[in-house]
């Protein structure tokens, strides 16, 4: 199973862009990436997903280089409200199994 | 997107008493859902995997004869927490995937408080 390390932590001004990297060296060719919020005391939300190159939705990019070992959130633009917590998560796409949530990045954004 | 219910949302119980969280996919079926712990200020800990109509997998350390999982429809699973302790007290999240299986989406999570 696919183990991901990211910062613990990452400070940003609002309006940046911030990128959050995540490796996750032994990923297996059945599993994708997947990107996840938490506010405290809420259950994660899901932010993003994919498994190789570039995905872009309404709130994010991700981006994957060829190898798969790593990948990179970018929020645009963040506001005071994504102050949050950020876990990458390698989840196996034939059983949606994924162990190993990882620590996290806490995002601070200030004003 | 998918939703996922949890009920109920804060639980305040006595010591040595049974508390009871039901996990729902509303608008999917979920063969398989998962069930989480989290204590302050760390990350989520996956507790069990529950798929409709069997038995539950639970992961190493975690006591089945106490967290009893029950995941008896597409769109139903719960989690009873018996004869709960203080240090029991935690928050709970479950989660579901449907087809395909390769996100999975949360509950708002059960804060449970044994007293």
């Amino acid at each position: 199973l696919a183990k991901t390390t990211q910062p613990i932590s990452m400070d940003s001004y609002e309006g940046q862009e911030v990128n959050i990297t995540c490796s996750h060296n032994n990923i297996a060719t059945n599993d994708y990436i997947t990107w996840y919020q938490q506010f405290p005391s809420q259950g994660p939300r899901f932010i993003i997903q994919g498994y190789k190159t570039k995905v872009t939705n309404e709130v994010a990019s991700l981006f994957i280089p060829a190898d798969r070992k790593s990948s990179t959130l970018s929020l645009p633009r963040v506001s005071l409200s994504d102050t949050a917590v950020y876990y990458c998560l390698v989840v196996n796409s034939n059983s949606g199994y994924a162990l190993n949530f990882g620590k996290g990045t806490s995002l601070l954004v200030t004003p | 997107g998918a939703v996922v219910s949890q009920h109920p949302s804060w639980v305040i119980c006595k010591s040595g008493t049974s508390v009871k969280i039901e996990c729902r996919s509303l608008d999917f079926q979920a063969t398989t859902m998962f069930w989480y712990r989290q204590f302050p200020k760390q990350s989520l800990m996956l507790m069990a995997t529950s798929n409709e109509g069997s038995k539950a997998t639970y992961e190493q350390g975690v006591e089945k004869d106490k967290f009893l999982i029950n995941h008896a429809s597409l769109t139903l699973s719960t989690l009873t927490v018996t004869s709960a302790h203080p240090e029991d007290s935690s928050f709970y999240i479950c989660s579901a995937v449907g087809t395909p299986k390769n996100i999975q989406y949360f509950g708002a999570g059960t804060r449970l408080s044994v007293l």
